[in-house]
């Protein structure tokens, strides 16, 4: 159990357009998703808890209206890379979490490039 | 907002030989999590521990959380290769709802 899936895998894409990367909880429902992004031999950078049917709460430091988090259902939350530029390539990872644990399981992760 | 230091960074060793690593804190978490990172992928969980003083085995590996639940330990005995990646530590704070990561350990484990 507690299997999180997230889509694409890969994705390459040209500067300035807009990228969504998908993080569905398969068998169970999750309150809370948690979007991180991984530098190259770094740990996990928490970037924003989802929360839901209310607002995602941002860390500090990255940008709300770059990087758009909906969580429309207890079991999906999208992640929307606005206007991407280079350096917002990177691996991205989210992460949900079920009601009554302390337990996060994470999805496989999209590699994100931007040209 | 609670600290959690993960010791050592990265280690290089030999199959066969034993290493543990560290997660310290000076705060009390409710539970602590230790997960597995392979290049490419997401963090697979190995263990959650929830009871100062536990002491948990999943074949090679050994986790202890300290009694006062302020830090934890995990042991691989007689390491393999297959060993070889990035291990997370991750406590829940008490009376939260985030988990605070540790920077990770980096290991590598030569055949």
């Amino acid at each position: 159990g507690a299997v999180v899936s997230q889509h694409p895998s890969r994705v390459i894409c040209k500067s300035g357009t807009s990228v969504k990367i998908e993080c569905r909880s398969l068998d169970f429902q999750a309150t809370t998703m948690f979007w991180y992004r991984q530098f190259p031999k770094q740990s996990l950078m928490l970037m924003a808890t989802s929360n839901e049917g209310s607002k995602a709460t941002y860390e500090q430091g990255v940008e709300k209206d770059k990087f758009l988090i909906n969580h429309a259902s207890l079991t999906l939350s999208t992640l929307t890379v606005t206007s991407a530029h280079p350096e917002d390539s990177s691996f991205y990872i989210c992460s949900a979490r079920e009601d009554r644990g302390d337990e996060q399981f994470f999805g496989p992760g999209t590699r994100l490039t931007v040209l | 907002t609670q600290l959690l230091e993960q010791s050592p960074q990265f280690l290089s060793i030999q199959e066969g030989e034993n290493l543990t690593v560290y997660c310290n804190s000076s705060s009390v978490f409710s539970s602590l999590q230790w997960y597995r990172q392979e290049p490419g992928e997401g963090p697979v969980l190995l263990v959650t521990v929830v009871t100062g003083g536990e002491v948990k085995k999943l074949k090679r590996l050994t986790f202890q959380f300290g009694d006062a639940r302020k830090d934890s330990s995990l042991h691989i005995t007689a390491a393999q290769p297959g060993d070889t990646g990035l291990y997370l530590c991750a406590g829940a704070e008490t009376g939260g709802f985030k988990t605070i990561f540790g920077a990770g350990t980096r290991l590598f484990v030569k055949a």
